[in-house]
């Protein structure tokens, strides 16, 4: 299954709304996870099961969709969200695959 | 809680094989029935999943890798490892060990490593 994020850069400023999409070249249900990433560090998981925030990630993080269109949104942005994020589906494997990612910069 | 450590080799010759071990501290590799992969990212690009292991032994690689790979568990030193034959110079990447959230909810993964860099060069 190919994953297809964009855009690939997004330009924010800090408080503003940020919402990054993730497409899959088939359905995968509800079985979706959004990542993210900073420089220099592992990836961090924020969403599974398309909406679901893991253990820790602040509620300005959401994610919703099912089946082949997803979306993160992260409500105001914090200094702190500046970061590459990442889609990835558990649905159909092995393997799991991941989009290209989404650059989170500040505008 | 759980932490996961990489280690092996930073440099490893074309058409060597690429070892990599990862030592699991703050849980046993038996208890809680998880899954433990390892995911690979060239330098600035995206993430790929390379395989499964299961405390059993069990293993699920990547078809796209499959030919030259093989995961192993040691339970007695609570760790387990990758070898990736023939490497190279798109193997160069970091390589985390990582944890699935859930044993049951499998395929999405909560813990990782800090990750290791490979380079493969001559």
């Amino acid at each position: 299954i190919v994953m297809t994020q964009s855009p690939a850069t997004l330009s924010v400023s800090p408080g503003e709304r940020a919402t990054l999409a993730c497409r899959a070249s088939q359905s995968v249900s509800s079985d979706l996870a959004w990542y993210q990433q900073k420089p220099g560090q592992a990836p961090r998981l924020l969403i599974y099961g398309a909406s679901t925030r893991a253990t820790g990630v602040p509620a300005r993080f959401s994610g919703s969709g099912s089946g082949t269109e997803f979306t993160l949104t992260i409500s105001s942005l914090q200094s702190e969200d500046f970061a590459v994020y990442y889609c990835q589906q558990y649905n159909d494997w092995p393997p799991y695959t991941f989009g290209q990612g989404t650059k989170v910069e500040i505008k | 809680q759980v932490q996961l450590q990489e280690s092996g080799p930073g440099l490893v010759k074309p058409s060597q094989t690429l070892s990599l071990t990862c030592t699991v501290s703050g849980a046993s590799l038996q208890g809680g029935g998880y899954y433990w992969s390892w995911i690979r990212q060239p330098p600035g690009m995206g993430l790929e999943w390379i395989g499964y292991i299961y405390f059993t032994g069990k293993t699920y690689y990547n078809p796209s890798l499959e030919s030259r790979l093989t995961m192993s568990v040691d339970m007695s030193k609570n760790e387990f490892s990758l070898k990736l034959r023939s490497a190279t110079a798109a193997d160069t990447a970091v390589y985390y060990c990582v944890k699935d959230r859930s044993s049951v909810e499998i395929g999405h993964f909560d813990i990782w490593g800090r990750g290791t860099l490979v380079t493969v060069s001559s």
